[in-house]
């Protein structure tokens, strides 16, 4: 049982390159989300889904895309990276709105 | 909007010892889920512990316990006979009953003295 799979665990782009996060649960689960990580500020949350076709905005949304086609799948597109991008990137999902969620093992992200 | 606040940005604990780590939010809801998820070295996120608003009984994970003082909007988490490999960042999180969004505090970094 993988749980949740995200690729790559490392990358470095340069400004404005583009390029997709990689997310997918084996878990069956309803609820999938991305978050970014950054120092002293927690996670914050970017775009979440919770089933497949729908998605909303999070948090800090701007400069990222998401789409749910399928239930096991969640990428996350950068459009036009900048440095402020910057961060670690956490997928994570759960199967109902009182559970915790199960984490990725998070893709550091370097905009130069 | 929800909020999470955890006022200790770093801890330190001698292996063995017992230490409380804080956090505090803020919500008008009376029905919610709070969390204590650690994040070690390798960057993976492991869910410690979980406790409902609607039960008083506060939660224990064999060596982890909270102090949930849901009328303070407290939620702290106790590490008993700490151990080496306790050393991580602590997050506090907060959900609401119907948004299935989690609110973050800042995280608390423990280090364990051998």
């Amino acid at each position: 049982n993988a749980g949740v799979t995200q690729t790559p665990k490392f990358q470095v782009l340069k400004t404005g390159q583009s390029m997709t996060l990689q997310c997918a649960q084996d878990m069956n689960h309803e609820y999938m989300s991305w978050y970014r990580q950054d120092p002293g500020m927690g996670l914050r949350l970017i775009h979440y889904s919770v089933g497949a076709g729908i998605t909303d905005q999070g948090e800090v949304p701007n400069g990222y895309n998401v789409s749910r086609s399928t239930t096991e799948d969640f990428p996350l597109r950068l459009l036009s990276a900048a440095p402020s991008q910057t961060s670690v990137y956490f997928c994570a999902s759960s199967p109902g709105q009182v559970l915790g969620y199960t984490f990725g093992s998070g893709t550091r992200l370097t905009v130069v | 909007a929800q909020t999470v606040t955890q006022s200790q940005p770093e801890m330190s604990v001698q292996e063995a010892e017992t230490v409380t780590l804080s956090c505090t939010y803020d919500t008008s809801e009376s029905d919610y889920y709070l969390f204590w998820y650690k994040q070690p070295p390798s960057r993976q996120m492991i869910l410690v512990i979980r406790q409902e608003a609607y039960k008083q009984q506060n939660a224990t994970e064999n060596r982890f316990s909270v102090n949930f003082q849901k009328a303070a909007k407290s939620f702290s988490l106790k590490i008993s006979d700490s151990q080496l490999g306790d050393a991580a960042m602590y997050f506090c999180a907060y959900r609401n009953n119907y948004g299935q969004n989690f609110v973050f505090g800042p995280g608390t970094r423990l280090s364990v003295l051998p």
